[in-house]
């Protein structure tokens, strides 16, 4: 199993541009969730979805858009980059959304986004 | 105020000490909390559930105090391999909420 993969890892992106974080994971984890992380804080929740065809606004979803096909992919669209949005990001899945269960998170590797 | 709060540190400790995390949630309703581990520049990675009743994994012991709404970690004997940054975590509802981390370096 690879587990939860991101691409790309680095990216540069101009103001105004777009582009696509890719997530995929091979654990058939029906819960999946992206991640941003600045400097000295905590992660924060952009988008989850709790299966294929369902998504929902997390924390921080304005810039940002997702899709959910297959249980495996989860990629991140940002139309129109920002400064604001120069962050790192992290794809991650679960097994259960249940508070009894153990929530454990499946990270990917991150991916490191710059906007100028 | 930050819906889940942590000492940011750093925290520098001689190999084989004890060092103690606390965190603070303002969220009453958060059901279940962790605390996850992040090497720099690596992923999250989970370290421990933490349960009322508290919890023991090897050298480090996790509580939570639902009626303060705090919740610790110890670790005791510090290894070099120890050094990261402790993430508390707060999950209501599909929501889990982190804090912003502390770091801890252990030095030998």
């Amino acid at each position: 199993n690879a587990g939860v993969t991101q691409t790309p890892k680095f990216r540069i992106l101009k103001i105004g541009q777009s582009m696509t974080l890719q997530c995929a994971q091979d654990m058939n984890h029906n819960y999946m969730y992206w991640y941003r992380q600045d400097p000295g804080m905590g992660l924060k929740l952009i988008y989850y979805s709790v299966g294929a065809g369902i998504t929902d606004k997390g924390e921080v979803p304005n810039g940002y858009n997702v899709s959910r096909s297959t249980t495996e992919d989860f990629p991140l669209r940002l139309e129109l980059a920002a400064p604001s949005q120069t962050s790192v990001y992290f794809c991650a899945s679960s097994y259960a959304h249940d508070p009894g269960a153990n929530e454990k998170l499946f990270f990917g590797s991150g991916t490191q986004l710059s906007v100028l | 105020r930050k819906e889940v709060e942590q000492d940011p540190g750093p925290f520098n400790v001689p190999e084989g000490a004890t060092v103690a995390f606390n965190c603070t949630y303002s969220n009453s309703a958060s059901q279940s909390f962790f605390w996850y581990r992040q090497d720099c520049r690596k992923e999250p990675k989970l370290l421990m559930s933490v349960y009322s009743s508290g919890n023991e994994d090897g050298r480090f012991t996790a509580q939570l105090n639902r009626a303060s709404q705090y919740i610790s970690l110890l670790i005791r004997d510090s290894k070099l391999s120890d050094s990261a940054t402790y993430l508390c975590v707060a999950y209501n509802n599909n929501d889990m909420r982190f804090g912003a981390g502390t770091r801890l370096t252990v030095k030998p």
